[in-house]
């Protein structure tokens, strides 16, 4: 399996503070994917970074690539109490029609 | 608006009760996948749907069927659903499959309790 595996599994911080995940896979990925679960609801599409890539920017997220290391990093800036929500990474192989597979996550508390 | 639906939202039922949990999107999007997410073990996908009439095993099949009539639905089925399949479960949908770069659409969820 190339489960991605998200650290550290909890995280809290204070608003206004930058808040950084990360996510470690196995095998050689065709793209990664970051999504948000706010609780008990459905996952949210944040932004997808292709294994060319080694960095992406969309507003206050920053996801960078290292297909060297095998890991990816999820950075928000300035966060917010609304940013509190558990973030997963996931991946998918270049092979294609394979499962998208998704890491456990990583809760983030933003207090306020 | 576009989105995924799945209902119902809450399920209590009782071992060996067969249940089906419906999940439709307006998008047309080609590929569809049921998941269930459980405490300390994430995401796991259940089955897939690349299009219409095919369907393939995730990760965790077992006790579970899937249909894939029409582009637009893909119900989850348990013939004789098992405490062990208390869960929660969600659909997803996206235009293509996998491995072609496109992101995934989830629905709210189905929180399913098997007394």
């Amino acid at each position: 399996s190339q489960q991605g595996e998200e650290d550290p599994q909890a995280l809290s911080i204070q608003e206004g503070e930058n808040a950084t995940m990360n996510c470690s896979y196995k095998t050689s990925i065709n793209n990664l994917q970051w999504y948000r679960q706010n609780s008990g609801r459905g996952l949210v599409h944040l932004i997808l970074i292709r294994s060319n890539e080694r960095e992406k920017h969309s507003g206050r997220l920053r996801v960078t690539l290292d297909t060297s290391k095998k890991s990816s990093s999820l950075l928000i800036t300035a966060s917010r109490a609304a940013d509190t929500a558990s973030y997963f990474c996931a991946t998918d192989a270049p092979s294609g029609n394979t499962p998208l597979v998704f890491g456990k996550g990583t809760r983030l508390s933003v207090i306020a | 608006e576009a989105q995924v639906t799945q209902n119902p939202r809450y399920l209590i039922t009782v071992t060996g009760k067969k249940l089906t949990v419906t999940c439709s999107q307006n998008m047309n999007h080609e590929y569809m996948s049921w998941y269930r997410q459980d405490p300390g073990l994430g995401l796991r996908q259940i089955y897939y749907s690349m299009n219409v009439e095919v369907t393939d095993k995730g990760d965790v099949p077992e006790g579970y069927k899937v249909s894939r009539k029409e582009k637009r639905n893909f119900p989850l089925i348990l013939e004789s659903p098992s405490p062990n399949q208390t869960s929660l479960y969600f659909c997803a949908s996206s235009l293509r499959p996998p491995g072609q770069i496109l992101e995934q659409y989830f629905g709210p969820g189905t929180r399913l309790t098997v007394t």
